[in-house]
């Protein structure tokens, strides 16, 4: 079958760095995406992985490892409008993002 | 750029009834537009896929027949939800994936509730 192992909750304080890992099972891979998605709202793009190693935009970092079925989102310098859902999801041959993990609720404390 | 809308924003409709969803990418032609399904507070579901001029590739268990996806365009694709039931009841969101890119831009999605 297809399944993302995620984190549900994290919390963290203001200026903090937290990590968000994810771990897939699926048959075919072809990158991993990371979402977020403030409630009521639609998910929006933060970083893609195809191939191993960290992505770095910004506040945000991705990580993967393919041998290891495993990445990780990392957000630096938290800030408060940074509360919301996050989720991975595995890419399949055409773009789709086929399988989204369960999402991992981030709350950023002041 | 990268603007994809979706109407209705929220809609409500009786038991038995059929409601369209429309998705339309503003700025960006479009050649692959997928349809979601997101229960509160749970992950999205991918419903199916949908590419211009071709027949929608629905995903396993989602029913072809009572999920209907036209793609008639480069920048706008429609869900008609049929005979709608209770159940069905969900928040429905759209993305569409430009024609040189592998990125998927998310509408706001569609609030349905089936009385």
């Amino acid at each position: 079958g297809q399944s993302l192992e995620q984190p549900s909750e994290v919390t963290a304080v203001e200026g903090a760095i937290v990590q968000i890992n994810c771990t897939y099972q699926t048959s075919g891979f072809y990158g991993l995406s990371w979402y977020q998605q403030h409630d009521g709202g639609a998910p929006t793009f933060l970083s893609y992985n195809a191939l191993d190693g960290l992505e770095e935009t910004g506040r945000f970092s991705s990580f993967l490892s393919r041998s290891d079925s495993y990445g990780y989102l990392l957000l630096q310098e938290l800030q408060m409008k940074d509360s919301a859902s996050y989720f991975c999801a595995v890419r399949g041959p055409y773009g789709q993002n086929f399988v989204f993990g369960p999402g991992t609720r981030l709350s950023v404390l002041p | 750029g990268a603007v994809v809308s979706q109407h209705p924003s929220r809609v409500i409709c009786k038991s038995g009834t059929s409601v369209k969803i429309e998705c339309r990418s503003l700025d960006f032609q479009a050649t692959t537009m997928f349809w979601y399904r997101q229960f509160p507070k749970k992950s999205l579901m991918l419903m199916a896929t949908s590419n211009e001029g071709s027949k929608a590739t629905y995903e396993q268990g989602v029913e072809k027949d009572k999920f209907l996806i036209n793609h008639a365009s480069l920048t706008l694709s429609t869900l008609t939800v049929t005979s709608a039931h209770p159940e069905d009841s969900s928040f429905y969101i759209c993305s569409a994936r430009p024609q040189s890119s592998y990125e998927q831009y998310f509408g706001p999605g569609t609030r349905l509730t089936v009385t």
